[in-house]
């Protein structure tokens, strides 16, 4: 089956490092992306990684992949009240039918405590 | 500024009625989709389109349906709407034709919508 799950909650200090967990189910993933959701706005692309890579870094961003345990993580360094909100885990894959589409998590609510 | 915009941004709608969200976008992206957001279920498809003139059914597509009649619009209807079509939906889009190489998603600000 299909399925994408990351802990519903975090919370950090300011100044911290933040590390938000996330296991998927299909090994076929091709690419694996997390996406930022602030108050009352739309998801925005944050990072994504391909497949065959173990880890990509871009600024205070790192992100992991274990391909053999299938587990993603984001880490923020650093982090500041305003990386304060929710983080989705996704993950693209094949369809049955043709094509591919996007698994989407239910998302990591972070909250930042300054 | 490129991206994908949605409106309205908020309806409140009595049950029974119609609706249509709108959605457009300006970046030429071929695949479009709808999702709605709700607590703790986090996003769930309704439909999605893969080039202009094709629609597809996603997870959760009773009570919903979508036209693409060209590449930049992609509306969604509520024929008759229901308070457990209270929820905030959001349009994205995404280049399958690898012009951007990671196939990532831009989604659009939401509609919040309130069926009483």
């Amino acid at each position: 089956g299909e399925d994408v799950e990351q802990s519903l909650f975090l919370s950090v200090r300011e100044g911290d490092s933040s590390v938000i967990n996330c296991t998927y189910t299909d090994s076929s993933s091709t690419y694996l992306y997390w996406y930022k959701q602030e108050p009352g706005a739309g998801l925005q692309l944050l990072t994504y990684i391909f497949s065959n890579m173990d880890m990509k870094q871009d600024q205070r961003l790192t992100v992991l992949l274990n391909k053999k345990d299938k587990h993603l993580s984001l880490r923020i360094a650093d982090t500041q009240t305003g990386d304060s909100a929710i983080y989705f885990c996704a993950e693209r894959v094949g369809r049955n039918t043709g094509g591919f589409k996007t698994i989407f998590g239910a998302g990591t609510r972070l909250f930042v405590k300054a | 500024i490129a991206g994908i915009t949605q409106a309205p941004t908020s309806q409140i709608l009595a049950a029974g009625r119609r609706m249509t969200l709108r959605c457009t976008q300006d970046m030429r992206h071929n695949a479009m989709y709808w999702y709605r957001q709700d607590l703790g279920l986090g996003l769930r498809l309704i439909h999605y389109s893969n080039t202009a003139g094709t629609t597809g059914k996603g997870e959760v597509p009773d009570g919903y349906s979508v036209s693409r009649a060209n590449t930049d619009d992609f509306p969604l209807t509520l024929a008759s709407a229901v308070p457990s079509q209270t929820s905030v939906y959001f349009c994205a889009s995404s280049d399958s034709f690898q012009r951007t190489g990671n196939y990532g998603y831009t989604f659009g600000s939401g509609t919040r919508l309130t069926v009483v």
